[in-house]
């Protein structure tokens, strides 16, 4: 069954304390994974998708990077700012996009 | 801004209103797209449009009725809705409706049922 899931659920990191996100999938013939930012009571904004294994995206303080099974994405220093829900979405073949419950990241000034 | 708008940004309704949420797109995006988030659950695809045709239809009870009258303008009409209803429904767009399609949303509808 296709799947995806985020890990943590939830993660609380000082400012400047760099971490990572996990998505990790089980779909066959991956289309592109999408990672989106969501504030509270607002839509999801989109920030990378990526294609295939080993390809790596950055902006500004954020990094994703894909394998075959998971996608993480890399916060480097982060500021209050980047406080949000991450989401991540697998598109697999002629299929509606998959999405994972995300992870709430809090940074603490 | 992400060039997707989405009127009203509130809805209170009672189960036997009829009101109407709006999504414009200004991005010359050719695919569509309405869903709901509710809490503790992964984003649900409700309706897909392409072309204004609608191409998808996820299961979604008929109180729920879409409408696509151009490619920039996309409607969800409601009507006897359930407590259950209650969520914030996000319209988004995309170039066209490959799924390696990046989709872009609009601020949502935060909808109560009364």
């Amino acid at each position: 069954e296709d799947q995806v899931t985020q890990s943590p659920e939830a993660l609380r990191l000082q400012e400047g304390e760099s971490s990572s996100l996990n998505c990790s999938y089980t779909v066959s013939g991956l289309r592109g994974l999408f990672w989106y930012r969501q504030d509270p009571g607002k839509g999801p904004e989109f920030l990378f998708t990526l294609y295939s294994a080993g390809e790596e995206k950055e902006k500004e303080r954020l990094k994703a990077t894909l394998t075959k099974k998971e996608s993480f994405l890399h916060i480097t220093a982060p500021k209050p700012e980047d406080s949000a829900t991450y989401l991540c979405a697998v598109g697999p073949p002629n299929r509606k996009l998959i999405w994972g419950l995300g992870t709430s990241l809090a940074v603490n000034p | 801004e992400t060039g997707v708008t989405q009127t009203p940004r509130h809805l209170v309704m009672g189960m036997t209103n009829k009101k109407s949420l709006k999504c414009e797109q200004h991005l010359g995006h050719n695919a569509m797209y309405w869903y709901k988030q509710s809490a503790k659950k992964p984003l649900e695809l409700m309706f897909v449009y392409s072309l204004e045709e609608r191409v998808e239809n996820n299961s979604v009870p008929s109180r729920f009725s879409p409408e696509c009258p151009n490619s920039s303008h996309l409607f969800l009409h409601l009507h006897t809705l359930q407590p259950e209803d209650s969520a914030l429904y996000l319209c988004a767009s995309s170039q066209a409706r490959g799924l390696q399609e990046t989709q872009y949303f609009g601020p949502g509808t935060r909808l109560l049922v009364l």
